[in-house]
């Protein structure tokens, strides 16, 4: 069964900094996508950027990269110059065959970003 | 291009009331799948539709339950509700199921079982 585990259940952070959120999963699957999803206090899901797993390159979006060792099975997200608008629930997600393509979640780090 | 939209945004019920969420896709979307939210269980798979046909279900039990319109939009049910079903529930749709499909969430409909 697929699963997905942060270890980080909250981080502090001064601005401007970059930060790393950890993400390791596992999977029987030989192909399957690595999300990461950002939730404010309001409650939407934020798509952030996503790795597909025959992907050779991390991904980027903007400030946002993906640290991706599959062989460690290790997925970490990457805020470059955090802002305070940063300060949210950040979620890595898994989706693949072997979970009928439904996201499987992980708990989740609460990040907050200090001025 | 509208997102996904969540209707009511706010619920409160008793215990053994029922209730209705509303989830309407990005248009051209045929997926919809729920998800529920709590702190104690973090996010779990309720289930999905595509193209109305309910195609994965998650381990919840009988009293949660939805469809898909021929709009692919979406309703979930909740009948006999009980404290434990209080939640955030979010709604997400995607064009088809994939591993690279990214879904789009709505802002969800947060319940409240008194």
């Amino acid at each position: 069964a697929q699963k997905i585990t942060q270890t980080q259940p909250g981080m502090f952070v001064q601005e401007k900094e970059a930060v790393t959120l950890d993400c390791t999963y596992d999977t029987s699957d030989q192909s399957y996508g690595l999300f990461w999803y950002k939730q404010p206090s309001s409650g939407e899901m934020i798509f952030l950027i996503y790795q597909g797993s025959y992907d050779e390159q991390n991904a980027t979006e903007g400030r946002y990269s993906l640290n991706f060792q599959k062989a460690r099975k290790s997925a970490n997200l990457v805020i470059s110059a955090s802002q305070l608008g940063d300060s949210a629930m950040y979620f890595c997600a898994m989706r693949g065959l072997d979970s009928n393509y439904q996201l499987i979640w992980g708990a989740g780090t609460k990040l907050i970003i200090k001025p | 291009k509208a997102g996904v939209t969540q209707t009511p945004r706010y619920l409160i019920k008793t215990r053994g009331q029922q209730v209705t969420l509303s989830c309407s896709p990005i248009s051209g979307h045929r997926s919809v799948s729920w998800y529920q939210q709590t702190p104690g269980q973090g996010l779990q798979f309720l289930f999905e539709y595509f193209s109305e046909t309910q195609r994965n279900k998650g381990n919840f039990p009988g009293r949660f339950s939805g469809r898909q319109f021929s709009n692919s939009r979406s309703e979930m049910n909740v009948s006999t509700l009980e404290l434990g079903d209080s939640a955030l529930y979010l709604c997400a749709s995607s064009q088809r199921d994939s591993t690279n499909e990214k879904l789009f969430f709505g802002s969800g409909t947060q319940l409240s079982v008194l």
